[in-house]
Parts: structure tokens; C-alpha cells; sequence
């Protein structure tokens, strides 16, 4: 079975300073990992997703993401924070035999002026 | 490509009446799912398709719902009869295949009072 746990429930940042939302996975097999962004009342956006090419992931808006097997993290990082970043963070994981998507709790990201 | 459409945006309806989702994959997807959202459960896989075919609804919640997918194009989640708790934000999102990005639609929020 797979699994994604995010570690923090609510981060707190001021605008301008780094941004660390931390996920960790299990599965038993290679895993495609995936962080999505949801602002207030909207979807959710693919921000990126790992596929098992390069280990450091670039996505949109800034934002990146490094897959550490050794560690099974996937922690997402941004190294200066918008006030247009607050929104909730969901970690994904996506079986590559099934194609099925499970999240974690979520993380939701307070950008203070 | 006008995304994963749902439909309708929101839905205000009595406990024990019927309820039906709509949604629309984009083109030439093969995979389906639907996930509900709450506060407190986050988000909740209830369903996937595979070509057409479930392939898992151990996420379905009771026999209440169910869902089907008679065509490539088109999927319904229903619930019969609806009951309060039932209220949540229902998402489908599609897939081109195992593994790839899963693209979102912006989601049907369900009142049942």
C-alpha cells in the first residue's frame, strides 16, 4: 500500500523568507509523487510531480521539490515567499501500476505581511 | 482544452432526495476519479475508472453512492437518498495514463439541509 504523510498541518511564513512544507511517503514500489496547490473556494493546480527522472523538480510559481528515496521525502520548497502563495499545500502519491492518486492531510500556508 | 468540467458548481438540496454529479474528462484520458472534501477527513479518494471500467470503490462511502462511467467522456456520481453528512466539496479529475499529472475540475459543493 502507498501512503503520503505531511508533517505540518499549518506553516507560517513571513513574505519574503524561505518556504518549507515537508511530505514523506511509503510504498513498496518506485512512486510518482505529486504536490498540488488549492487557493480558497478554488481546485486543485498541479504545482509539480517527480516520475522518477531527475530527483529535484522544478514547478510553477517557484516553487521546487526534492525526492530523497534514503529519507522517503518529498518536501516542498520555495526560497522566498508571496503573499499570493497562502493557500493549502496537498502532498500526492500515484501508483504507477494502478494510476490511483491518494493525498495526505494537507498543509496550509499563512504568508504574513 | 476546456479542463475537467463539473457540473453543477454548487447543489442545495433536502435530506432523501436524490443527488447527481456530473463531470466531464478531458479528451483522451483514460483514467477518472472523484474525491469528496471535508474539513475533517481532507480529501478522500471514493472512486477510480480505468477505460471505462471501476477499477476501485473501496472509498465509497456506503451503499448510498454510486458511480458510473457509461461512456469516455462522461461519469456521474450519485447519491440516494442523501443525508447531511453527505455535505462536502466533490471533485473529479482525469488522467492520460499511470503515473501522469491529474488535471482537476473546479469542484461541486454540496449542501444537503
Amino acid at each position: 500500500a502507498q501512503s503520503v504523510t505531511q508533517l505540518d498541518s499549518h506553516v507560517s511564513v513571513s513574505e519574503g523568507t524561505p518556504v518549507l512544507l515537508r511530505c514523506n511517503y511509503s510504498s513498496s514500489y518506485s512512486p510518482s509523487l505529486f504536490w498540488y496547490v488549492q487557493h480558497p473556494n478554488k481546485g486543485l493546480q498541479l504545482l509539480l510531480k517527480y516520475t522518477s527522472a531527475a530527483t529535484l523538480v522544478k514547478g510553477i510559481n517557484g516553487f521546487e521539490a526534492e525526492f530523497k528515496k534514503s529519507e522517503t521525502s518529498f518536501h516542498l520548497t520555495k526560497p522566498s515567499a508571496h503573499m499570493s502563495d497562502a493557500a493549502e499545500y496537498f502532498c500526492g502519491i500515484g501508483s504507477s501500476n494502478t494510476g490511483k492518486l491518494i493525498f495526505g492531510q494537507g498543509t496550509t500556508l499563512q504568508v504574513k505581511p | 482544452d476546456a479542463g475537467v468540467i463539473q457540473s453543477p458548481r454548487h447543489e442545495v438540496t433536502e435530506m432523501g432526495q436524490e443527488v447527481t454529479l456530473r463531470c466531464k474528462p478531458i479528451s483522451g484520458h483514460n483514467s477518472l476519479f472523484w474525491y469528496r472534501q471535508t474539513m475533517m477527513r481532507g480529501l478522500e479518494l471514493l472512486i477510480y475508472f480505468n477505460n471505462n471500467v471501476p477499477i476501485d470503490d473501496s472509498g465509497m462511502p456506503e451503499d448510498r453512492f454510486s458511480a458510473k462511467m457509461p461512456n469516455a467522456s462522461f461519469s456521474t456520481l450519485k447519491i440516494q437518498p442523501s443525508e447531511p453528512r453527505d455535505s462536502a466539496v466533490y471533485f473529479c479529475a482525469s488522467s492520460p495514463g499511470q503515473g501522469s499529472g491529474y488535471t482537476f475540475g473546479s469542484g461541486t459543493r454540496l449542501t444537503v439541509v
